[in-house]
């Protein structure tokens, strides 16, 4: 059974840099099978693809946010990470990390997610 | 960019029959996945490729789709179907993931 687990701050101030890790366990990374993504959701609204990794470190992101976002992967800890710029107000929002099959396109299995507040 | 377009709020009785649909253009030739969302937890995958059921899913869960436009129903509906349902599509030309902003299933 794979297992996310999202980490990181929980308060960042605006203008500087969000960072989260999401520590896979049950699975490896470099399977080549998954694409490991990034998904948010801010308070009271729906969700929303931020982007995703390939073991390969190919990305994809999602074109409104794609000149404020890194996401990069760490096969010899089974980590990917997200590195979200410029943050503001708009980018309070819970984090989740999933995994998504190259095959099926579902995210069949994601982390509990993780509260992120901008203020100062 | 692709957009998938939901009603924001459906309501039904108890015992009754729940359709939600997600608009898409040309989603006809894109496979559709449902996602059931409860307050404070992880969405929850309830209906992949337009139709099928992930094990552990109750049959009373079903999709389908007809023109540009895809449909979860939820037959029975009981109090514990109460959330928020999201459906996501993969969209091949930029492999770029989309999600519908979203429903929010009342049970009266």
């Amino acid at each position: 059974q794979v297992q996310l687990q999202e980490s990181g701050p929980g308060l960042v101030k605006p203008s500087q840099t969000l960072s989260l890790t999401c520590t896979v366990s049950g699975g490896s990374i470099s399977s080549g099978d998954d694409y490991w993504s990034w998904i948010r959701q801010p308070p009271g609204k729906g969700l929303e693809w931020i982007g995703y990794i390939y073991y390969s470190g190919s990305t994809y992101y999602n074109p409104s946010l794609k000149s404020r976002v890194t996401i990069s992967v760490d096969t010899s800890k089974n980590q990917f990470s997200l590195k979200l710029s410029s943050v503001t107000a708009a980018d309070t929002a819970v984090y989740y990390c999933a995994r998504t099959s190259t095959v099926t396109t579902v995210f069949d299995y994601w982390g509990q997610g993780t509260l992120v507040t901008v203020s100062s | 960019s692709y957009v998938l377009t939901q009603p924001p709020s459906v309501s039904v009785a108890p015992g009754q029959t729940a359709r939600i649909t997600c608009g898409g253009n040309n989603i006809g030739s894109k496979s559709v996945h449902w996602y059931q969302q409860k307050p404070g937890q992880a969405p929850v995958l309830v209906v992949y490729d337009d139709s099928d059921r992930p094990s552990g899913i109750p049959e009373r869960f079903s999709g389908s789709k007809t023109g540009n436009t895809a449909t979860l129903t939820i037959s029975r509906v009981e109090a514990g179907d109460e959330a928020d349902y999201y459906c996501q599509v993969w969209d091949s030309s930029s492999d770029h993931v989309v999600f519908g902003g979203g429903t929010k299933l009342t049970v009266l």
